[in-house]
């Protein structure tokens, strides 16, 4: 159950676009079309933005987009705002065994 | 609306026991898997275990297996989670989550989060 693998920081400005990558293997991020990305503001609970690797929940605004190839998944901000500033965590569904492995998270600063 | 309220956590001594509770409203608790996740001070998530609806399946992080017990009583809407065999390395916040879903189904994704609750081993 090895953590997924992300930046540790990323950055841009107001209205630039910002990518977070999230790097696992063949048993998880790779094997299956689960990977979640979550939001979290300083001591608050983890909002979830984006399952099923592309697919937004209701209330997520557009400007937020997943992605996934091989066995890396990444999520897009674009349209940057002073509200986007916050710890992004990716997760990925790694069989019934492991079930859940959490990405170590990426702290996004906008500038 | 989905409700989701953890209690139980505190200050516990290196090899002690804590048993934490996730109570639960405003969906029909008892058709639901369960989840808990952790996370440690200034650090990130980590999932710890999950539990079939029906109490009858489970499943643990390799961190906590053999020490972390999770069960359910969906007569009280109340999601467990008893650890024993306290270690400096389990102090953290932990949330119990719910999955996301919508008209055509649940998804992997954890959409509902409790509040937290901190658990603080130390001596």
């Amino acid at each position: 159950q090895s953590a997924l693998t992300q930046p540790p920081s990323a950055s841009g400005s107001p209205g630039q676009s910002v990518t977070i990558s999230c790097t696992g293997t063949s048993s998880d991020v790779g094997g299956y079309n689960y990977v979640s990305w979550y939001q979290q503001h300083p001591g608050k609970a983890p909002k979830l933005m984006i399952y099923d690797v592309s697919k937004r929940p209701s209330g997520v605004p557009d400007r937020f987009s997943g992605s996934k190839s091989g066995n890396t998944a990444s999520l897009t901000v674009s349209g940057l705002q002073a509200e986007d500033e916050a710890d992004y965590y990716c997760s990925s569904y790694a069989g019934s065994d492991s079930d859940v492995v959490f990405g170590g998270g990426t702290k996004v600063t906008v500038l | 609306e989905v409700q989701l309220v953890e209690s139980g956590g505190g200050l516990v001594q290196p090899g002690g026991s804590l048993r934490l509770s996730c109570a639960a409203s405003g969906f029909t608790f008892s058709a639901y898997w369960m989840h808990w996740v952790r996370q440690a001070p200034g650090k990130g998530l980590e999932w710890v275990s999950r539990i079939t609806s029906d109490g009858s399946t489970t499943t643990y992080a390799d961190s906590v297996r053999g020490r972390f017990t999770v069960s359910r009583d969906n007569a009280k809407n109340t999601l467990y989670l008893q650890m024993n065999s306290l270690r400096a390395e389990d102090t953290a916040v932990y949330y119990c989550a719910r999955v996301y879903c919508d008209g055509a189904g649940c998804y992997k994704g954890f959409q509902h989060w409790g509040q937290g609750t901190l658990v603080t081993v130390s001596s």
